[in-house]
């Protein structure tokens, strides 16, 4: 079946450093893939997206590109904020699922000023 | 404006009560889903909505029971028969089109003791 493997947390960061948080997937067909962040008590937000191979998703200085050749969705970003600190979620919707998301599990961010 | 409203935020009831979740989006969305987060973890599917007046159980069912009476609204019963119902609830819509990305609710924290 279709699953999402996100890198296992938590992971901390100075400000200003680099970050990736990795997700692998498995899944039939052709997927679309997201990014989600969940700041400490709140629900999720929508923070990228690519629906086809070569997409590259981006927003508020984070990218991941959709890569089928490794069947990976990594999520960057060249400079991280205090303000980034929050779990963030790699998610796959397939078609042939009704289109309902399978996400990973969630790896904690922690920025220290 | 557009959006997912949950309430209440925080919901506390004793053991052996049936408690009722709100969910209402004005976004026009055709499909509507409930999750449940536990600490630390991510998320699992409870119930979902393709469309008015029919919905599938998701992955974690038991002891929870749905409606989809108007488009609006999808409202989650937690049941008494629900062994362990603290938790976080998420509830989700999406248009259902190419990319199904969903847009979540800010979430009802739920106390059972």
């Amino acid at each position: 079946g279709n699953s999402v493997t996100q890198m296992e947390g938590p992971v901390t960061l100075s400000e200003e450093a680099f970050l990736t948080i990795n997700c692998t997937y498995t899944a039939t067909g052709y997927p679309s893939l997201f990014w989600y962040v969940q700041y400490p008590g709140e629900g999720l937000q929508l923070l990228l997206k690519a629906t086809k191979a070569d997409d590259k998703g981006s927003n508020k200085g984070f990218e991941a590109t959709y890569r089928k050749e490794t069947t990976s969705f990594h999520l960057e970003k060249g400079s991280v904020q205090v303000s980034d600190s929050a779990v963030y979620f790699c998610a796959l919707s397939d078609r042939g699922s009704q289109g309902n998301l399978i996400f990973g599990k969630g790896t904690k961010l922690s920025v220290k000023p | 404006d557009g959006g997912i409203t949950q309430s209440p935020k925080y919901l506390f009831r004793k053991e052996g009560q049936n408690v009722t979740l709100s969910c209402e989006q004005n976004l026009n969305h055709d499909a509507m889903y409930w999750y449940r987060q536990d600490p630390g973890q991510g998320l699992r599917l409870i119930y979902y909505s393709q469309i008015v007046n029919d919905f599938q159980k998701g992955d974690i069912a038991e002891g929870y029971s749905v409606s989809r009476e108007k488009k609006e609204s999808f409202p989650l019963t937690v049941t008494s028969a629900q062994k362990n119902p603290t938790a976080f609830y998420l509830c989700a819509s999406t248009a259902g089109q190419v990319s199904y990305e969903q847009y979540f609710g800010p979430g009802t924290r739920l106390t059972v003791t």
